[in-house]
């Protein structure tokens, strides 16, 4: 079965610093690997997916993810982070059974 | 930009009674899901739903809860003798059928449940 890990419940950077938000998966076959971010009293928000092709997949609001498949890793960068990128995010792995599972999300809070 | 709607936002309700939750899938989508979101834990997937039958259902989705597509527009959750344990977040998501499984799930913004 797939599963999707969180490490750090929570990062802090200042504004203006790169950011990175780690995740890493396990899955049996090609893995689908997305990122959602939740507001504050608000739904999930798709950010970006990974399917096949380039490692460096780019997304909203100015973030990114790259695969390693090696590592299976998939970890959301953005090169400079906003106050407003505070909220909490989270990474997704999707098999050909077509459900979705969540890591325990990660909580980002940019410092001004 | 098209979007998944809930309804209602916040509901309330005394545990054994039935509460039915409702969403607006976006419209050219064909798959359907349902999540819940217990307060400070992670999401988790509850049931898919394409071609008027259940797809998969996580092992959550007991025989208390039941899927609905009743109409071409509304997909309904409904959990028919809630528990303590139900208050949460529920999400409904919906996703286009794309060749090769690229398929990208929509959220709505949830419905908050409480069972007292």
């Amino acid at each position: 079965a797939q599963s999707v890990a969180q490490p750090e419940d929570q990062v802090n950077v200042a504004e203006g610093n790169p950011l990175t938000v780690k995740c890493t998966y396990s899955v049996s076959g090609n893995p689908y690997l997305f990122w959602y971010v939740q507001y504050p009293n608000r739904g999930l928000q798709f950010l970006l997916k990974y399917i096949t092709g380039d490692n460096l997949v780019k997304g909203s609001y100015g973030f990114e993810a790259e695969f390693n498949k090696s590592q299976t890793s998939f970890h959301l960068k953005k090169p400079s982070a906003l106050v407003s990128d505070s909220a909490l995010y989270f990474c997704a792995v999707r098999d050909m059974d077509n459900d979705m599972r969540f890591g325990a999300g990660t909580r980002l809070t940019v410092k001004p | 930009e098209p979007e998944v709607t809930q309804t209602p936002s916040h509901q309330v309700t005394q545990m054994g009674q039935e509460v039915i939750l409702r969403c607006v899938p976006i419209s050219n989508h064909l798959y359907f899901y349902w999540y819940r979101q217990i307060l400070g834990q992670k999401v988790e997937f509850l049931v898919s739903f394409y071609n008027n039958e259940i797809s998969e259902k996580s092992e959550i989705f007991d025989d208390q809860f039941s899927v609905e597509r009743p109409d071409g527009s509304n997909f309904t959750l409904k959990i028919r003798s809630t528990k303590l344990e139900d208050s949460a977040m529920y999400f409904c998501a919906s996703s286009e059928l794309l060749a090769g499984g690229e398929e990208t799930q929509y959220f709505g913004p949830g419905t908050r449940l409480l069972v007292l």
